[in-house]
């Protein structure tokens, strides 16, 4: 049974904060997701990797970096945290392909709150 | 035109009833595509892909409508359990998620 697991559930942190979100998948799975989601705009990809030291900026990468130094890990950074960072946060994994990659797998998401 | 458009709903259906729901997409290179549910707070979890000639799974059934640009989802008989958000999903090399469809199944 693939597993995505996500660093924290809940995070409350203060506005200029470094925040660091992990992902861990235990399928070897090539792709890894970051999202954020929010009411009314649903998901929104923020950066993606399909390899090792590999990235991709998604649809709203400002204000966010990642880093996969393993296959199995993925961290989605925020440098200097704002209020609108405030968000519940997703990362997923996949095969690679358009068909592989469609069928994602889910961590349970951090919801971050910045104050 | 948005990539992946869903009607949000909410959807607010009789228990045993029948409900459907569309999603278009605007890229005609797309080549799969699939339903996913999510629970209130929770993760997305795919519910089925959806083929060309279409496909079944139990009470669900998936559609695709090329000529049209479309994906259809039908539940029959449908449960309390089945109340979740609907996210499709379509893409080529990039794989776009709509927003979802709100879905709650009245006693």
């Amino acid at each position: 049974d693939v597993k995505v697991t996500q660093s924290s559930r809940y995070l409350v942190k203060r506005t200029g904060e470094k925040v660091f979100l992990e992902c861990v998948q235990d399928m070897d799975h090539e792709n890894m997701f970051w999202y954020r989601q929010d009411p009314g705009l649903g998901l929104r990809l923020i950066y993606f990797s399909y390899d090792v030291k590999m990235k991709e900026k998604g649809d709203i990468p400002e204000g966010y970096s990642v880093s996969r130094e393993k296959k199995e890990r993925f961290s989605l950074i925020l440098e200097s945290a704002s209020t609108n960072q405030t968000s519940m946060y997703l990362c997923a994994s996949s095969f690679p392909g358009p068909t592989e990659g469609g069928t994602q797998y889910f961590g349970p998401g951090t919801r971050l709150t910045v104050l | 035109r948005k990539e992946v458009e869903q009607d949000p709903g909410p959807f607010n259906v009789p228990e045993g009833a029948t409900v459907a729901f569309n999603c278009t997409y605007s890229n005609s290179a797309s080549q799969s595509f699939f339903w996913y549910r999510q629970d209130c707070r929770k993760e997305p979890k795919l519910l089925m892909s959806v083929y060309s000639s279409g496909n079944e799974d139990g009470r669900f059934t998936a559609q695709l409508n090329r000529a049209s640009q479309y994906i259809s989802l039908l539940i029959r008989d449908s449960k309390l359990s089945d109340s979740a958000t609907y996210l499709c999903v379509c893409g080529d090399d990039k794989i776009i998620f709509g927003k979802g469809t709100r879905l709650h199944i009245l006693p």
